[in-house]
């Protein structure tokens, strides 16, 4: 079965300062992964995703993510945090034998940028 | 990408009355899905609807409570029916456009409250 974990409820930083949201996943096989963003009262907007390839991918908003096969990690990483980056980030995995395309999300990150 | 339409964005509903909630998709797409997010936590993936056949439902949703439909490649609707105040969620539609390696797009959502 697939998994997927966020350990960080909340991530706080200063505006300027590097971000990174931390996610590591379970999954047989080469895992589909993906990164999502929640605003508020809105719906998800997709960040990025790695699929086979250059393990670091870009994506969005100047948002990138490092897939780490040894470490079965997804890290988002952002080098300059702005203060609209504030909201609700999902680690989601799929799993390429599954043909339907369900995804399996993290329990979420709240990140915070203070000016 | 995919643009998609989803009704009603809120509601408020009375224990024990039922809400179908709608989801337009502006192209054809193969693959439809129903989740939920519960107050403070992750999405939870409650069915794949199915063109022209019977919703798959994950473990822990059943089609009484949940009924589903999708006439077309564009559109389907959720039920939730005999509500309580557990059903309180919002309630996300999400479409991916072909089998494979692509990423999923989510509507705006509709968020339930039952009292």
């Amino acid at each position: 079965a697939q998994s997927v974990a966020q350990p960080e409820d909340q991530v706080n930083v200063a505006e300027g300062n590097p971000l990174t949201v931390k996610c590591t996943y379970s999954v047989s096989g080469n895992p589909y992964l993906f990164w999502y963003v929640q605003y508020p009262n809105r719906g998800l907007q997709f960040l990025l995703k790695y699929i086979t390839g250059d393990n670091l991918v870009k994506g969005s908003y100047g948002f990138e993510a490092e897939f780490n096969k040894s470490q079965t990690s997804f890290h988002l990483k952002k080098p300059s945090a702005l203060v609209s980056d504030s909201a609700l980030y999902f680690c989601a995995v799929r799993d390429p034998t599954d043909s339907w395309g369900k995804l399996q999300f993290g329990a979420g990150t709240q990140v915070v940028v203070t000016p | 990408s995919a643009v998609i339409s989803q009704k009603p964005s809120r509601d408020i509903c009375q224990r024990g009355t039922s809400l179908t909630i709608q989801c337009q998709v502006d192209s054809q797409v193969t693959m439809m899905f129903w989740y939920r997010q519960q107050p403070g936590q992750s999405l939870t993936l409650i069915a794949t609807a199915n063109q022209g056949s019977e919703a798959t439902y994950e473990s822990g949703f059943v089609i009484d409570k949940f009924p589903i439909s999708r006439p077309n490649l564009t559109f389907s609707t959720l039920t939730v029916s005999n509500m309580s105040p557990e059903d309180s969620s919002i309630y996300l539609c999400s479409v991916a456009l072909l089998v494979g390696d692509t990423e999923a797009f989510f509507g705006q959502g509709t968020r339930l409250t039952v009292v």
